[in-house]
C-alpha cells in the first residue's frame, strides 16, 4: 500500500458544481497535512494546510479524519480557474513530507 | 511569487553525465527540500538540508548528493545520470522542520537525459 493515495481522476465538472477530494495515508503517527495546487507544467503552491479541526478557506474546506486516516478537500462554487492538479501532502514525525500522486480537476463552461 | 529561484530552468544531458542543479531559498528560509517529478505523478522527496546539514533522505541511491551552503542555498548533484533521471526537479524552502510544514517551491529544473 503507497503511504499516500490520491484518485488520479480526472474529475470533470460544470462551472458552479460542489466536488470533493479524499486523500489516504497508511502512517498512523502522520502529524501534518496539507493540500498543493499544482498547475500545468508550473510548481506546486500551498492552498491550505489541514488542521484537525478542519478549517475554511473561502469556497475551499478541508478536514482531517485520523480514526480512518484519510484527508479531504472541498471545493463550492467551482471556477474555470480551479483546474488544476491538486496534491496532498503528509508529514510523519521526522517532518519528511510525502506527496500524493494528485487529483486532476477540470473546470468547464 | 515564493521568491525561490531555480537554475538552470532547461537542461539537456547524456547518459552517464553528471548534473548540478541550483536553488536559492526565500528569505528568512533556512530549510531547503529537493524533489523530483516525473510526468503524472507526484513530487518524490529527495533529501533535506537544515542548517547545512542534511535532515532526512527519500529512497533515491547516492549518486543524488546535496549541498546547502551558509546563505541556505542549495545545490543537487546527480552523478551517472541514467535516462530514467530524466524529470522536472524542485527545490523548496521552508521554515525550520517541525515548525509550519508549508513549503515554497521554485519554479523547477526539467532534466533531459538522452
Amino acid at each position: 500500500r503507497k503511504e499516500v493515495e490520491q484518485d488520479p481522476g480526472p474529475f470533470n465538472v460544470p462551472e458552479g458544481a460542489t466536488v470533493a477530494f479524499n486523500c489516504t495515508y497508511s502512517n498512523s503517527a502522520s502529524q501534518s497535512f496539507f493540500w498543493y495546487r499544482q498547475d500545468c507544467r508550473k510548481e506546486p503552491k500551498l492552498l491550505m494546510s489541514v488542521y484537525s479541526s478542519g478549517n475554511e478557506d473561502g469556497r475551499f474546506t478541508a478536514q482531517l479524519n485520523r480514526a480512518s486516516q484519510y484527508i479531504s478537500l472541498l471545493i463550492r462554487d467551482s471556477k474555470l480557474s480551479d483546474s488544476a492538479t491538486y496534491l496532498c501532502v503528509v508529514e510523519g514525525g521526522s517532518y519528511i513530507p510525502t506527496f500524493g500522486r494528485g487529483t486532476s480537476l477540470i473546470v468547464h463552461p | 511569487e515564493t521568491g525561490v529561484t531555480q537554475s538552470p530552468t532547461h537542461l539537456i544531458k547524456t547518459r552517464g553525465q553528471q548534473v548540478t542543479l541550483r536553488c536559492s531559498s526565500q528569505s528568512g528560509h533556512n530549510t531547503v527540500s529537493w524533489y523530483q517529478q516525473a510526468l503524472g505523478q507526484g513530487p518524490q522527496f529527495i533529501f533535506q538540508y537544515y542548517r547545512e546539514e542534511e535532515n532526512g533522505r527519500g529512497n533515491f541511491p547516492p549518486r543524488f548528493s546535496g549541498l546547502q551552503f551558509p546563505n541556505y542555498s542549495s545545490e543537487l548533484n546527480v552523478n551517472a545520470l541514467e535516462l530514467d533521471d530524466s524529470a522536472l526537479y524542485l527545490c523548496a524552502s521552508s521554515l525550520p522542520p517541525g515548525t509550519t510544514g508549508e513549503q515554497y517551491f521554485g519554479p523547477g529544473t526539467r532534466l533531459t537525459v538522452t
